[in-house]
């Protein structure tokens, strides 16, 4: 299986300011997916990130909000824009190697202060 | 669209007991269903899938479609289970994940 290096892993930042978080896999994958995960909440899925082409984004989730680079097939970027508190989650990059087998990475704690 | 009820937030099984970890979905299609575990301090991590049929850590889950069903069953819980267990749908090549369900194994 993949193996899904993400960073930061933890920030706290300041309203109004924005994080760009970076997920690297150690093979090429053609669709990366990102996943937000509110405290005691379950995982909810922000975007789905193709290389060379943009980000489709689901319900309730936008671009200007939640920008994402995909520049080759090992690498991704989400940027989480103008950030308020509501913005406190942990977001985990995920990529399917093949078959199924859905790896995630060690995912970043994001708090807004 | 697809859903999965996980109806159990917290769970806590004597050492030696059975376990049983609930799923229940909603979806269309033709569904693929997966367990993920998290323990403490790591990363989620792909438990089973009900495609391999196979049987990690002790762990089986059975695909029901007339229940619409994939609980997650162990006939005797280790403490080392203890961990955050979540049930997935995948379909159009996305995940769907249910609220989770915290399982602690009493020593």
């Amino acid at each position: 299986s993949a193996v899904i290096s993400q960073k930061p892993s933890r920030d706290i930042c300041q309203r109004g300011t924005s994080l760009t978080i970076q997920c690297q896999v150690d093979s090429q994958v053609t669709m990366m997916f990102w996943y937000r995960q509110q405290p005691g909440q379950s995982l909810t899925l922000i975007a789905t990130a193709n290389q060379g082409s943009e980000a489709t984004y689901e319900s309730g989730f936008v671009i200007d909000k939640f920008p994402i680079s995909r520049p080759n097939l090992t690498f991704s970027t989400l940027t989480v824009s103008n950030m308020s508190p509501e913005d406190s989650s942990i977001y985990l990059c995920s990529v399917d190697p093949g078959s199924r087998s859905y790896t995630f990475g060690s995912g970043t704690r994001l708090t807004v202060v | 669209a697809q859903r999965v009820t996980q109806p159990e937030k917290l769970l806590s099984v004597f050492k030696g007991a059975p376990v049983e970890l609930k799923c229940n979905y909603s979806y269309s299609g033709s569904p693929e269903l997966f367990w993920y575990v998290q323990y403490s301090r790591q990363r989620l991590q792909l438990l089973l899938r009900h495609i391999s049929r196979e049987s990690i850590k002790g762990f089986t889950a059975d695909l029901n479609k007339g229940e619409t069903s994939f609980h997650l069953k162990k006939p005797f819980a280790q403490e080392e289970d203890s961990a955050m267990y979540y049930c997935a749908l995948g379909g159009n090549e996305k995940l769907t994940f249910g609220t989770g369900t915290r399982l602690t194994i009493i020593p």
